[in-house]
């Protein structure tokens, strides 16, 4: 385990619903991410947050909508989304003076 | 921004035998370059990593080298095993506490029996 913990580990949701993902770590790192991971792309960084400000929002569509309450949590909430979104999201955080970023599991995400 | 390219997509090495993945990066201001392994299910794994005044680091079976002139790097695998078949991903960053970590797309790893 990595100390990053993703919920639900798989996801299938309609078009019209409303859903969220969620990260948690407690490693005290300040910086997270989350990631999408398709099939055949490289990991396409969505958003940033260093102490729970957003500090990067990599043209993400709005439907995909981040919030950070603390330096501890990370959620992605969703709302029509489009079948092409179906990917694994991945989440992941490093701290201050440390480089390596690390990953949850990812939560499977299929929209139907 | 950055841009990372990985070759290649998908690599098949006899178990013993060693195998290598290679990186380009295009900002010449990056200065940390991380390898993860991803394996079935799992998220990434950082396995090593190497910084710009470094060219070359090893532990154990892995290696990687590093030529910022030419701004490529590589991942050397020697006596390979069964457990390296994976997803590995390159990637390229600076080392601030915020920045983003770009991406190549990965190499699939199969190690033959």
């Amino acid at each position: 385990e990595t100390g990053v913990t993703q919920t639900p580990r798989h996801l299938v949701m309609g078009m019209t619903n409303k859903k969220s993902l969620k990260c948690e770590q407690h490693l005290g790192h300040n910086a997270m991410y989350w990631y999408k991971q398709s099939a055949k792309k490289p990991l396409e960084l969505m958003f940033v947050y260093n102490f729970k400000e957003q500090t990067e929002n990599n043209s993400v569509p709005s439907r995909f909508s981040p919030e950070c309450p603390n330096s501890s949590h990370l959620f992605l909430h969703l709302h029509t989304l489009q079948p092409e979104d179906s990917a694994l999201y991945l989440c992941a955080s490093r701290s201050d003076g440390n480089t390596e970023a690390f990953f949850g599991q990812g939560t499977r995400l299929t929209v139907v | 921004g950055e841009n990372v390219e990985q070759h290649p997509s998908t690599l098949s090495v006899q178990e013993g035998d060693s195998a290598v993945i290679k990186c380009t990066y295009s900002d010449s201001a990056s200065n940390y370059f991380p390898w993860y392994k991803q394996e079935l299910g799992k998220g990434p794994q950082l396995i090593i990593d190497i910084r710009s005044n470094v060219g070359e680091k090893k532990d154990q079976r892995i290696a990687v080298t590093l030529n910022k002139t030419a701004k490529h790097f590589s991942l050397h695998i020697t006596e390979t095993q069964p457990e390296d078949s994976a997803v590995y991903f390159c990637a390229a960053t600076l080392m601030n506490r915020d920045d983003k970590i770009i991406f190549g797309k990965g190499t699939r790893l199969h190690i033959l029996p």
